[in-house]
């Protein structure tokens, strides 16, 4: 099946450090996802990207859809104490007969050190 | 708004016992998703449902079976429980469209099989 390689595992930042983590695949994607999950509760969407090379924002986040659909980054810039937890890329397939298949990444835990 | 929620929260079992997990959306979703995490892991699908009345079989099914009879409702079960199945599971609902991939998740059931 649809495998993400998700990089890095975990990373240990200071605050106020921007910080930038990424997902390959050697499989198209027509949609990319970031979730990130807190200790103790369920992943939350961050950012859906729609389109190849589009650059989407959300606050302190931004990700891109790569213009060849096999890869997607999220960068966080000035971290912050909350901005601890585990982050999950996400890229979605047509799976055929208008269904869609969604592979997760294995996460990168992120660390922020006050 | 209650979104999605799962019970119970926490459950230890013994091998050999079985138990259901349920999972309530009130966003009139029709899709929804039965994973599983564990260390490592990242999040693997285990069932999911396109509507109700309907479930298929995800990554990880064996060992688990699933009912969806009302559209706002999914029930995760299992038959003889074993200790490979200590996780934390996550029900998730979407809506049927290109968004799919927008996912909703519960907090989480932490299950023990000892």
């Amino acid at each position: 099946g649809q495998q993400l390689n998700q990089s890095p595992q975990s990373m240990f930042i200071q605050e106020g450090e921007d910080v930038s983590m990424n997902c390959t695949s050697s499989s198209i994607f027509n949609t990319w996802l970031w979730y990130k999950q807190d200790p103790g509760e369920g992943p939350v969407l961050l950012i859906a990207l729609y389109k190849a090379g589009e650059l989407t924002s959300n606050g302190r986040l931004t990700a891109q859809f790569g213009i060849t659909r096999k890869d997607s980054f999220l960068n966080i810039s000035a971290s912050i104490p909350s901005d601890v937890g585990i982050y999950f890329c996400a890229g979605q397939s047509l799976a055929g007969a208008g269904s869609y298949q969604l592979t997760f990444g294995k996460g990168t835990k992120l660390s922020v050190i006050p | 708004n209650a979104g999605v929620t799962q019970t119970p929260k926490f459950r230890v079992l013994k091998t050999g016992q079985s138990m259901t997990l349920l999972c309530a959306q009130d966003m009139n979703h029709e899709y929804m998703y039965w994973y599983r995490q564990d260390p490592g892991m990242g999040l693997r699908l285990i069932h999911y449902s396109v509507g109700e009345g309907t479930t298929a079989k995800g990554e990880v099914p064996d060992g688990y079976n699933v009912s969806r009879l009302k559209k706002q409702n999914f029930l995760l079960g299992l038959e003889s429980a074993a200790p490979s199945q200590t996780s934390v599971y996550f029900c998730a609902s979407s809506y049927s469209s290109r968004y799919t991939g927008e996912l909703f998740f519960g907090e989480g059931s932490r299950l023990t099989v000892l």
